[in-house]
């Protein structure tokens, strides 16, 4: 069935490092959503890619959607420790009003 | 201020009981969702409902039933065929741009 995956599960940086996270869907996307969720916190929506090589940025968040529209990544420039929390991405199933989540990538900020 | 509003914040079912999650909400939006997340894990999807008086399972719906009366609500009842419930249930709806999820219930078996 289909399939969304994330790398790396848990990625420790020191403060002010570069944090990537990378999905990959084992069919095209018509769109990948990003969310975040605090620890012990909630999923919440960040942002929506749709067009084939779409790059988005929301401060220190670049979010890209591949060429094929079957892998995105999610990019966070000189990371904070509000940074902290995990990040999943998220795909249409094969059913239009559902989504599969990947399993989040944990993100670790060393003050 | 529009939202997801689910309750109780936390719950402890002893074996055997079966408990019901509270999910409102004011957004106006037709589809529901109800999800799992367990320690460290991603989400999965127990229940879905496009529209009032309709729900459909998705992929880890045993042990598990809903109810859509009315658009705002869209209740979970964990049952006591859960064998494993222990769990954080979420509950979101769905707009064209994404989920908005509500603040979560956390459950324990005691």
């Amino acid at each position: 069935g289909q399939q969304v995956m994330q790398i790396p599960q848990y990625q420790h940086v020191q403060e002010g490092e570069d944090f990537t996270t990378y999905c990959n869907s084992s069919t095209t996307l018509s769109n990948i959503q990003w969310y975040k969720q605090r620890p012990g916190g909630h999923p919440v929506f960040l942002i929506q890619l749709v067009k084939s090589g779409e790059v988005k940025k929301q401060k220190r968040l670049t979010f890209q959607f591949g060429e094929a529209k079957k892998n995105s990544s999610l990019h966070i420039t000189a990371t904070q420790t509000t940074d902290v929390g995990t990040y999943f991405c998220a795909g249409p199933g094969t059913s239009y009003d559902k989504v599969i989540f990947g399993p989040g990538t944990s993100l670790s900020v060393i003050p | 201020d529009g939202g997801i509003t689910q309750s109780p914040k936390y719950l402890f079912r002893k074996e055997g009981q079966n408990v019901t999650l509270s999910c409102e909400q004011n957004l106006n939006h037709d589809a529901m969702y109800w999800y799992r997340q367990d320690p460290g894990q991603g989400l999965r999807l127990i229940y879905y409902s496009q529209i009032v008086n309709d729900f459909q399972k998705g992929d880890i719906a045993e042990g598990y039933s809903v109810s859509r009366e009315k658009k705002e609500s869209f209740p979970l009842t964990v049952t006591s065929a859960q064998k494993n419930p222990t769990a954080f249930y979420l509950c979101a709806s769905r707009t064209q741009w994404g989920y908005t999820f509500g603040s979560g219930t956390r459950l324990t078996v005691v």
